[in-house]
């Protein structure tokens, strides 16, 4: 079975900090993802990564970086927290862009 | 663009009660169309997929049909559970994935 880990389950963080949610996967996937969920907009994508050291910008990423200098580790960066940043955040793999997406089990941030 | 439209909840349901939960897209190719579940705590899995037209997804008693000519691919199930309470996400993915707002089901005993 696929796995896919993240580095936290809850985080509580103070606005202006830097903030680091990392993500693992165990499956050789090509491609990962990162997306926050809000209640009401469902998920929506902030960045991407389709190999190692490769990014695209999802429909949000203003206000975050990533990094993915391995294959099975994808990094989301909050550079400057901000309490509108409070949300669930998922990472997911897939082995091809088309293909069924594999969810970690999320990290709920509160900036305060 | 591609999107996808799901019926909004929640939806509140008695055990052995017929379910459905629409789900409408727009796209401009061929896409492969999923349902994803999400119970309480945990992230998004998979619950069924399907690639073409007119191919039916199942998976624990769920089913969803790819339907082209209407743009659909609504998710029923003819006996829900307690267990099947949790948020029900329908997604298309083409060149990338897009997710529907999601679905709350509640399944009372």
């Amino acid at each position: 079975d696929v796995k896919v880990t993240q580095s936290s389950r809850y985080l509580v963080k103070r606005t202006g900090e830097k903030v680091f949610l990392e993500c693992v996967q165990d499956m050789d996937h090509e491609n990962m993802f990162w997306y926050r969920q809000d209640p009401g907009l469902g998920l929506r994508l902030i960045y991407f990564s389709y190999d190692v050291k490769m990014k695209e910008k999802g429909d949000i990423p203003e206000g975050y970086s990533v990094s993915r200098e391995k294959k099975e580790r994808f990094s989301l960066i909050l550079e400057s927290a901000s309490t509108n940043q409070t949300s669930m955040y998922l990472c997911a793999s897939s082995l091809t862009s088309r293909e069924t997406q594999y969810f970690g089990p999320g990290t709920r941030l509160l900036v305060l | 663009g591609n999107s996808v439209t799901q019926m909004e909840g929640p939806v509140t349901l008695s055990e052995e009660a017929f379910l459905t939960i629409n789900c409408t897209y727009t796209a401009t190719g061929y896409p492969s169309l999923f349902w994803y579940v999400q119970y309480p705590g945990e992230g998004l899995q998979l619950l069924l997929k399907a690639t073409k037209a007119d191919d039916k997804g199942s998976n624990k008693g769920f089913e969803a049909t790819y339907r082209k000519e209407t743009t659909s691919f609504h998710l029923e199930k003819g006996s829900v559970q307690v267990s099947d309470s949790a948020v029900y996400f329908c997604a298309l993915s083409f060149n990338d994935m897009r997710f529907g707002a999601g679905t709350r089901l509640t399944v009372k005993p």
